[in-house]
């Protein structure tokens, strides 16, 4: 059973289109997140949730907005995607904070052509 | 803001040899905690070691293990004995212990390991 599970593994799509990447985890953990790494390989936070409540919107854009029907999901929902948008978006979770680590997911390769 | 900074971009290391990254990161905070993620070619993040700012003993995970210096805000990772399968990228990374700080892992840039057989 995979602890945190996202679709599709990768999206290749038109400038302008909506697009959507779900995720979900069956570690029962109360924190999800929505990182992006970008073609320089950088990883950076996007959105936390906790027990479905928005913790962190690390300033993006208003076209990025995640859904959390429920504590086990959390989908990622992208409105007129530009060319910029191309990355791997991860989905992780957590049992919270300290140092319990992140569980991530294998990561959505997304590329806006 | 906390920072992270990893100053080698790639490094290569003989199979069987011992290889040191490096990671200073920049913070006010007292309390926080310290991780080494790996990421292979498969892409998946895997967790290396993580370190308590509180404790004073390096973390050690078998081959690998860390130099983490408070003062110095460093927070190095020293992988012996280095294997084939050791290949990859490797990004350090913080968490505040402050909640009002949110949940988050503030990453480096990484380092890219090769592994010379």
């Amino acid at each position: 059973d995979t602890a945190v599970s996202q679709t599709p593994k990768y999206l290749v799509t038109q400038m302008g289109n909506d697009k959507s990447i779900k995720c979900e985890q069956n570690l029962g953990h109360d924190t999800m997140y929505w990182y992006k790494q970008d073609s320089k390989k950088f990883l950076k936070i996007m959105f936390s949730y906790n027990n479905k409540e928005l913790i962190i919107n690390e300033t993006v854009p208003n076209r990025f907005s995640p859904k959390s029907p429920d504590k086990a999901h959390l989908n990622l929902h992208i409105n007129s995607l530009e060319l910029g948008d191309s990355a791997v978006y991860f989905c992780a979770s957590s049992t919270g904070w300290g140092n319990e680590k992140l569980f991530f997911g294998s990561g959505t390769q997304l590329s806006v052509l | 803001a906390q920072t992270v900074t990893q100053s080698q971009p790639e490094m290569s290391v003989q199979e069987a040899e011992t290889v040191t990254l490096s990671c200073t990161y920049d913070t006010s905070e007292s309390d926080y905690y310290l991780f080494w993620y790996k990421q292979p070619p498969s892409r998946q993040m895997i967790l290396v070691i993580r370190q308590e700012a509180y404790k004073q003993q390096n973390a050690t995970e078998n081959r690998f293990s860390v130099n983490f210096q408070k003062a110095a805000k460093s927070f190095s990772l020293k992988i012996s004995d280095s294997q084939l399968g050791d290949a990859a990228m490797y990004f350090c990374a913080y968490r505040s212990a402050r909640k009002s700080s949110g949940d988050k892992l503030t990453f480096g840039t990484g380092t890219r390991l090769a592994v010379r057989p």
